[in-house]
């Protein structure tokens, strides 16, 4: 068990640019999280995944932002025509299915807007 | 919306005390508890979980206390050392769904 892994850990990008992240969450875990982060806040819901199915969207996900789980495994998140208020750490969680599971982090993906 | 709270936003001990983090919440729905511990640059980490079955839950020198009439949940470390210095996140789970709403923080700094 190697943990949720990220990539990349830093973005650094103009204004206007695409960006897109990677999560691979443990593997036996069918659920996946996307969360944003900001500096001194707790992490903000995005979107969750139960196997390639998105189940659940935030309001905070607009238009610009999409999230991706083709085969069930590692999920993608592409953040289009970058604003300055995207910048922010964003993070990806797992879980196995059932309720009441804990979600387990990775370590983000901390994205900064020139 | 309902968000998780937290009363105080820094605590300072001395190692080896006893910490405890509060957090109150206003979702009576909320039936799934976590504490989460996250340090500079790195994602939360799960620390202990308790559901709103229970009032008590002990791990490694960690208890989670849940008292559902007032909406409060603690956390408590016992003989507090350097490596729990971190940021501390209670996050709440409504019935039925699988989104976790999570407070702000408090900052736990631990002191020789």
């Amino acid at each position: 068990d190697t943990g949720v892994s990220q990539n990349p850990r830093h973005k650094i990008t103009k204004r206007g640019q695409n960006v897109t992240f990677r999560c691979d969450p443990i593997s036996e875990h069918n659920r996946l999280y996307w969360y944003r982060q900001t500096l001194g806040q707790g992490p903000e819901f995005l979107t969750y995944f139960q196997n390639e199915a998105q189940l659940e969207k935030s309001r905070l996900l607009s238009d610009r932002f999409s999230a991706e789980r083709p085969k069930g495994s590692f999920s993608t998140l592409e953040i289009q025509r970058t604003e300055q208020g995207d910048s922010a750490m964003y993070l990806c969680a797992s879980s196995l299915a059932g309720l009441d599971q804990p979600q387990h982090f990775g370590d983000g993906t901390r994205l900064s807007i020139l | 919306g309902e968000n998780v709270g937290l009363h105080l936003p820094t605590l300072s001990v001395q190692e080896g005390d006893n910490s405890i983090i509060n957090c109150a919440y206003s979702n009576s729905a909320s039936d799934y508890f976590i504490w989460y511990k996250q340090e500079s640059g790195k994602g939360p980490q799960f620390i202990i979980d308790i559901r709103s079955n229970m009032d008590k839950r002990q791990g490694q020198r960690v208890t989670v206390l849940l008292n559902k009439t007032v909406k409060h949940l603690s956390l408590q470390i016992a003989a507090t050392q350097p490596g729990d210095s971190a940021v501390y996140f209670c996050a709440e789970k409504e019935s039925g769904t699988y989104k976790y709403i999570f407070g702000t923080g408090t900052r736990l700094k631990v002191l020789a």
